[in-house]
């Protein structure tokens, strides 16, 4: 089991540019999350899942959109990306909405953008 | 609004002694308190949860202590290693709701 995985670990994009961070999980959960997480800051949830074919935003989704594409995936797209969104992304996988406090946590994207 | 105020952001602890992390939280439709770690360049993992119609739960060195009047909970590290150290993070979470709300975090370093 990989549990987690995310892709890629780390990117660094100009100002402007576009990109979509990979996640999978392979532990047969419903809910799944995306975090960023800054210092002094937490993490804090950016979009999350509660089931296939649902989505719904976070407290931070602003510059951000995401696509469910299956039980085991979950995408997130930057548009155009922006130095403020230079940030540890973290996805995240819960068995079901209802057990959000049991989330699984990937190892995280760090991206940097100049 | 911060729904979980956690402090202090960062401790030093001698190995041996107590680590003591404490939250607070404002919604009182919170029905599950996780404690996450995370070490540098990894992702949190969860360390222990408590639900509040209990008022201590303990897991090997690690005790979640719990008051449902104050609104506060705590997480005791008994006889701290430095293998502990790390950053420590607690949460919130109802059935009602669909997300996990993290406090900012508190870096625990434990000194040899």
């Amino acid at each position: 089991n990989a549990g987690v995985t995310q892709t890629p670990k780390f990117q660094v994009l100009k100002t402007g540019q576009s990109m979509t961070l990979q996640c999978a999980q392979d532990m047969n959960h419903n809910s799944m999350y995306w975090y960023r997480q800054d210092p002094g800051m937490g993490l804090r949830l950016i979009y999350y899942s509660a089931s296939e074919g649902t989505t719904d935003k976070g407290e931070v989704p602003n510059g951000y959109n995401v696509s469910r594409l299956n039980k085991r995936e979950f995408s997130l797209r930057l548009e155009s990306a922006a130095p403020s969104q230079t940030s540890v992304y973290f996805c995240a996988s819960s068995p079901t909405s209802g057990t959000a406090y049991e989330q699984y946590f990937g190892p995280g994207t760090r991206l940097t953008v100049t | 609004q911060q729904q979980v105020k956690q402090s202090p952001q960062s401790l030093i602890v001698q190995k041996g002694g107590i680590s003591i992390i404490n939250c607070a939280y404002e919604n009182t439709a919170f029905d599950y308190f996780p404690w996450y770690q995370q070490f540098p360049g990894k992702g949190p993992a969860l360390l222990i949860a408590i639900r509040p119609d209990v008022s201590e739960k303990k897991e090997g060195r690690f005790t979640i202590s719990f008051n449902k009047s104050a609104k506060q909970f705590s997480l005791h590290i008994m006889d701290s290693q430095p293998g502990d150290s790390a950053t420590y993070f607690c949460a919130a979470s109802s059935q009602a709701g669909t997300a996990l709300i993290f406090g900012k975090g508190t870096t625990l370093s434990v000194s040899s």
